[in-house]
């Protein structure tokens, strides 16, 4: 079924361990996303990468980083884990870059991770 | 600072329409979205709006005032499965989507 994996579903992690989320997408779609959601707050940009090879920061960036050697792949890692990174994170994609289609650059989400840091 | 602001909570009747409303202050606007998002779930597309006015889809009808930085998302002849959240966001002037909290919204038979 083509969209977006996440894995894994779920993880509980110790403080100060290294952690990466993978996200997965066979839309071939450009641009891609990590956020975070939050009890009580909206949705929060981590990283975006708007096509292969380019990453770049979204509102919540520190102690995250992304890679995009490709077209499908948009590992987000936690190089020391702490507990305020206790969230669920959602992977997403949209088929263009934002502003440069004149299309809607609808975000599709994949299932989400949901992590918790002791 | 760049702020969206939805009602954290609303019930509403099986069969009824309700309306959730939506208010924005961002730097620059290129577009509304509105998202559903079930419990333990993720946001699914439901509407979009750049220009003013209603976009109407289905059950589910999306109206937009730039002038007055307001959004509202109908949605009639409610059935139980529309128990969700309903998010709305913005596309700033970096394109990046701004989101609100969500609103929590709770049909009772």
């Amino acid at each position: 079924i083509a969209g977006i994996t996440q894995a894994p579903t779920s993880q509980i992690l110790a403080a100060g361990r290294r952690m990466t989320l993978r996200c997965t997408q066979d839309m071939r779609h450009n641009a891609m996303y990590w956020y975070r959601q939050d009890l009580g707050l909206g949705l929060r940009l981590i990283h975006y990468s708007n096509t292969a090879g380019t990453t770049g920061k979204g509102e919540v960036p520190d102690g995250y980083s992304v890679s995009r050697a490709n077209t499908d792949d948009f590992p987000l890692t936690l190089a020391s884990a702490v507990p305020s990174q206790t969230s669920v994170y959602f992977c997403a994609s949209s088929d263009s870059t934002p502003g440069t289609s004149g299309g809607t650059d609808t975000q599709y989400f994949g299932p989400g991770t949901r992590l918790t840091v002791l | 600072g760049q702020n969206i602001d939805q009602p954290t909570e609303m019930t509403a009747t099986e069969g009824a329409i309700v309306q959730i409303n939506c208010t924005y202050q961002t730097s620059g606007f290129n577009g509304l979205f509105w998202y559903q998002q079930h419990a333990g779930e993720a946001p699914t597309f439901l509407s979009y709006n750049v220009l003013d006015g209603l976009e109407e889809k289905g059950r589910f009808s999306s109206f937009l005032s730039r002038s007055k930085g307001y959004s509202y998302l109908l949605l009639k002849e409610l059935q139980m499965k529309d128990s969700a959240s309903y998010l709305c966001a913005v596309r700033d002037s970096n394109y990046q989507l701004i989101w609100g909290a969500g609103t929590k919204l709770i049909i009772k038979p």
